[in-house]
């Protein structure tokens, strides 16, 4: 199985910073990666498709990138509503397994 | 609009049986990848199982293989999940999840409410 390693766990941040969350594979998994906001008592909502497609309704202030093994999220201006848990998926071969999870919190 | 709704959760004792039913509406059900995603209190996500549009294909967590079964029936826009040999370790909640067009491995657009999976004696 891929294993799929987010860092950092948790990140604190401010209204307006930029901040960037990494993803790293086990093995290749060419572009077949995607990132997910969960916040509690809702349904996650998909972020970014293959490594770097921003998904329809989603704020331009998310992107991402990378292929292979190692990807990032990066978001170019916190806004209060972005506070949740990050979770990266393979998508390459199943299980399609989830990162570990990222909590960003307000400092 | 697209919803997913899910039913068929509750508590069992362990080595016990459930099977979740989605009730899928708002798209062309038979033409989706369709998956089950759970997370356990206090835990990160848990991809469960996937299945490809047709029925073709299924994948399983190494956690679950042998004791759940994925279905669908196109006919009824539904997706089900056969979980046998319950653990205390499968309390969770679970989502009835949709894929991409055709593909069982893929990103995951839409999203059910979840419904409640406890595990207890």
């Amino acid at each position: 199985d891929i294993q799929m390693t987010q860092s950092p766990s948790s990140l604190s941040a401010s209204v307006g910073d930029r901040v960037t969350i990494t993803c790293r594979a086990s093995q290749s998994i060419s572009n077949y990666l995607n990132w997910y906001q969960h916040k509690p008592g809702k349904a996650p909502n998909l972020l970014i498709y293959s490594a770097s497609s921003l998904q329809s309704g989603v704020p331009s202030r998310f992107t991402g990138s990378g292929s292979g093994t190692d990807f990032t999220l990066t978001i170019s201006s916190l806004q209060p509503e972005d506070f949740a848990t990050y979770y990266c998926q393979q998508s390459y071969s199943a299980p399609c397994t989830f990162g570990q999870g990222t909590r960003l919190e307000i400092k | 609009e697209v919803q997913l709704v899910e039913s068929g959760g509750g508590v069992v004792r362990p080595g016990g049986s459930l099977r979740l039913s989605c009730a899928a509406s708002g798209f062309t059900f038979g033409d989706y990848g369709m998956s089950w995603v759970r997370q356990a209190p206090g835990k990160g996500l848990e991809w469960v199982s996937g299945i490809n549009w047709n029925s073709g294909t299924t994948g399983y967590a190494d956690s679950v293989k042998g004791r759940f079964t994925i279905s669908r029936d196109n006919a009824k826009n539904s997706l089900f999940l056969q979980m046998n040999s319950l653990r205390a370790e499968d309390t969770a909640l679970y989502y009835c999840a949709r894929g991409e067009k055709y593909r069982r491995d893929s990103s995951i657009d839409y999203w059910g409410q979840g419904t409640l999976v406890t595990v207890s004696s």
